[in-house]
Parts: structure tokens; sequence; C-alpha cells
């Protein structure tokens, strides 16, 4: 079946690093990508996504890209604020067929903490 | 668009009662979703919807949870009798099928 594997964590910055946070799936077929943001106490929000391959998913800084020949979708932002601090997972939605009707299969999350 | 609404945001109650949870999805969309987030789990997938007709209700815990959709606008997770390790915190989502899905606030359950 299909899986999302993160990089583990904790992840902990300074304001201003280079952020990374590894993606790698497993799927048949051409899955769509998601990396969703949790900030504390609130729901998960779509942060970015990318539905083929070579796709760049883009927002608030943040950068993924859809790469399939090494299945992975690995999160980068430039330079992390404080107001960054969140959990982030990677997510698939596989293709259509069996009782796949669009269900995201999550990474198990990766907590990130930016210090000033 | 209001998003996704669940209702309560909060709910405390003893073990044994009965709690019921209850969403709103997006209008239009046609997947909802019912998920459970705890420290020592993660996020799990409870159940899911298509067109108002349950998928796959393999994550639901036991027989204590059920859950219904008897239209496009509304539905709701049941747990009855609660006990305390349902304590956590219940998301719903909603999507167009195979789109990305769109969260509620969530509902904060503890159970005493």
């Amino acid at each position: 079946g299909d899986s999302v594997t993160q990089m583990e964590g904790p992840v902990t910055l300074s304001e201003e690093a280079f952020l990374t946070i590894n993606c790698t799936y497993t799927a048949t077929g051409y899955p769509s990508l998601f990396w969703y943001v949790q900030y504390p106490g609130e729901g998960l929000q779509l942060l970015l996504k990318a539905t083929k391959a070579d796709d760049k998913g883009s927002n608030k800084g943040f950068e993924a890209t859809y790469r399939k020949e090494t299945t992975s979708f690995h999160l980068e932002k430039g330079s992390v604020q404080v107001s960054d601090s969140a959990v982030y997972f990677c997510a698939l939605i596989g293709v259509a067929g069996g009782t796949s009707y669009g269900k995201l299969t999550f990474g198990q999350g990766t907590i990130l903490t930016v210090h000033p | 668009d209001a998003g996704v609404i669940q209702s309560p945001r909060h709910e405390v109650t003893e073990m044994g009662q009965e709690v019921t949870l209850r969403c709103k999805p997006i209008s239009g969309h046609n997947s909802l979703f019912w998920y459970r987030q705890t420290m020592m789990r993660g996020l799990e997938l409870l159940i899911y919807f298509n067109n108002n007709v349950p998928i796959d209700d393999s994550g639901m815990p036991e027989d204590r949870f059920s859950a219904k959709m008897p239209n496009a606008s509304f539905s709701t997770l049941k747990i009855q009798p609660s006990e305390p390790r349902d304590s956590a915190v219940y998301f719903c989502a909603s999507s167009f099928t195979f789109h990305e899905q769109f969260f509620g606030p969530g509902t904060r359950l503890t159970v005493l």
C-alpha cells in the first residue's frame, strides 16, 4: 500500500536559517503530493501541493518539487522565521481504484521550532 | 466560505457518557473524513465518506464508535460509552474526491 516517510524530528533552527524537511513516498502510478502545516492548537492547513512529476509547489516562501525518479517531495525554505514553528506533515493521495476515494496517506509529522 | 465547521470546540465529559461530535463540510465537497490526533498515536484516519456513503471504517477503534452522514452538509461521530482513552482532538476534513482536504479546527475531547 501507499506510504510516506518523513525525516525524524524535532528540528530546531535559529531564525533566518535554511530549512529542509525530507519526505519520500511509496505509491503506484502518479500520486498527488502535499505538505500540510499545523500551528499549535489549530487544525491542519494545506501549505503547498504538486500533482505531477517535476511540478514545484510553493507558498509563503516554502517550496517542494515532485521528484518521480527519487520518489521524494522535500520541503525547503531559505530563511525561516519564529512564526514558522509548527508541525509539518507530508502526505499523498494515491491513484483511483479500490477504496481510494481521495484518502490522504500522511507521514508521521516533523516538529519545527525556530528560535530568535 | 466558512470552511469546515466543527462543534463543539471543546467537550469535557465523564466516563460512560455518550459524546456526539458534529461536522459541517464545505459546501459542494463530496468526501468527508474523520481523524483523531493524540500525542501517542499521532494522526489517525477513523472513517471516510464519499457522496454520503461510508467507504472505509477500518480505522474506527471499536464498536463504541459510530459515524453517520445523513446528508451532504452534516456528519456526526458518536462515542457511546466514552472512556478516558478516547481523550484526543478529533478533526473533520472535506474535499472534492481526489483533491486536497480542508480541515476543521477540531474538537478537543476530555473524558474524565
